[in-house]
């Protein structure tokens, strides 16, 4: 089992649409936990971190369920600029060896 | 402006050849890292480096070699080029263990 795994897609939506992505990951001592944005030929931006509790900011809002080891983002009303690769990123207790999900792409088309 | 930069942004050299990709951020964190996006969009860590401590994915061959002079920098060099190693590298870095990382904008090295 790969360590982090996400559906690579992609997730065609219309704009306004609501999509939402999972990430699982296989390590139980993972500890910190955060989704990216990637752009077509960019780096890596740091979206949002994803807190026990659940979090949310405008219209995204992730999800931590550690029992099922599975973190989650929600897109509401998707916008054309939404359009992009969706990363998860889990960190292990002590290791400062981030593992990055392969990405989920995202199109929203109007 | 505060980022983490990279020179070169594109680099295209021949199999055998030695190159560096060079590395600097200005945003006052303790650990940068190296990673390898490769042709299929799979962004894998080769390094981490925090208080002088590295941290290397054991997967990464001995070609690859990061230089850190300061806190500020941290270098990737590369010897005897291969095919393979063409892909988009990048550099981040982040206040710390297990804390969100900024990136800089990945040099593009293609080896013909």
């Amino acid at each position: 089992r790969k360590e982090v795994e996400q559906d690579p897609g992609p997730f065609n939506v219309p704009e306004g649409a609501t999509v939402a992505f999972n990430c699982t990951y296989s390590n139980s001592a993972s500890q910190s936990f955060f989704w990216y944005r990637q752009d077509c030929r960019k780096e890596p931006k740091l979206l949002m971190s994803v807190y026990s509790s659940g979090n949310e900011d405008g219209r995204f809002t992730a999800q931590l369920n550690r029992a099922s080891q599975y973190i989650s983002l929600l897109i509401r009303d998707s916008k054309l600029s939404d359009s992009a690769t969706y990363l998860c990123v889990v960190n292990a207790e002590g290791s400062y060896i981030p593992t990055f999900g392969r990405g989920t792409s995202l199109i929203v088309h109007p | 402006d505060t980022a983490v930069s990279q020179t070169p942004k594109y680099l295209v050299t021949q199999m055998g050849n030695d190159k560096s990709i060079k590395c600097e951020q200005n945003l006052g964190h303790d650990t940068m890292y190296w990673y390898k996006q490769d042709s299929k969009k799979f962004l894998k860590i080769m390094f981490s480096y925090n208080n002088k401590e590295l941290i290397i994915n054991e997967t990464v061959p001995n070609r690859f070699s990061p230089k850190s002079p300061d806190k500020a920098h941290l270098n990737l060099h590369i010897n005897s080029l291969e095919l393979g190693d063409s892909a988009v590298y990048f550099c981040a870095s982040s206040r710390g263990q297990g804390l969100e990382e900024d990136f800089g904008p990945g040099t593009r090295l293609t080896v013909t």
